[in-house]
């Protein structure tokens, strides 16, 4: 059963917007929360990452949040640029567990 | 470039044939994955090696079997390739078990 769940497969925004990409999880054990960047026909790259005993972080244009009370990453882009248009995964993991459990991803679109 | 290094790029076999994929890293990272991406699935994990001398079962592993040949190799084998394995198949590694990983390319594998 799907532990990370991503359900927009979808995203289309226009360029100089924020882009909000949303997670839920359902493993309250997960304790650590990983956003990562997908172009066609390379691996993942990580982007950004957030510890449970935080409710925010921040690198450059990228934020993530975490609301822990409803189990709810989330990654916003501000300002969207047409580079950032890609699938973006995101990653949970407990302190103790032995991988990351990854969901099936959103398809960013930024437009000019 | 330092990083994770998966060979070959692409690969086609027909059903019933066996094959290796090589990943190596040059990281000195003590854990090493296995992941394949399907549309519409998302990553899901085939087989980890915490550390050197380990490997364990993920969320997929029918069909596979791996080797931790020594810190910087870990190779995925199929047996008998089935066209279920039709996938790009991704190998990551970290320095943090089940933190963030450093993925390879991958490697893109058609079984007729």
């Amino acid at each position: 059963d799907q532990q990370v769940k991503q359900n927009s497969p979808s995203l289309s925004v226009q360029e100089g917007r924020i882009s909000i990409l949303n997670c839920d999880y359902t493993n309250s054990m997960f304790d650590y929360f990983l956003w990562y960047k997908k172009y066609p026909a390379e691996g993942p790259t990580f982007l950004i990452s957030i510890s449970s005993i935080k409710d925010k972080n921040e690198d450059g244009r990228f934020t993530v949040f975490l609301n822990k009370s409803a189990k709810h990453p989330s990654l916003h882009i501000v300002p969207s640029q047409p580079g950032d248009s890609a699938v973006y995964f995101c990653a949970a993991s407990e302190l103790a567990g032995y991988a990351l459990n990854f969901g099936k991803g959103t398809s960013l679109l930024v437009t000019p | 470039n330092a990083g994770v290094t998966q060979t070959p790029k692409f690969q086609v076999l027909k059903t019933g044939q066996s094959m290796t994929l090589q990943c190596a890293q040059d990281m000195n990272h003590n854990s090493m994955y296995w992941y394949r991406q399907d549309p519409g699935m998302g990553l899901r994990l085939i087989y980890y090696s915490a550390s050197e001398g380990t490997t364990d079962k993920g969320e997929v592993p029918n069909g596979y079997n791996v080797s931790r040949l020594n810190k910087r190799e870990f190779s995925l084998r199929l047996e008998s390739a089935a066209p279920s394995q039709t996938s790009v198949y991704f190998c990551a590694s970290s320095e943090a078990y089940s933190r963030g990983y450093t993925f390879g390319s991958g490697t893109r594998l058609t079984v007729v």
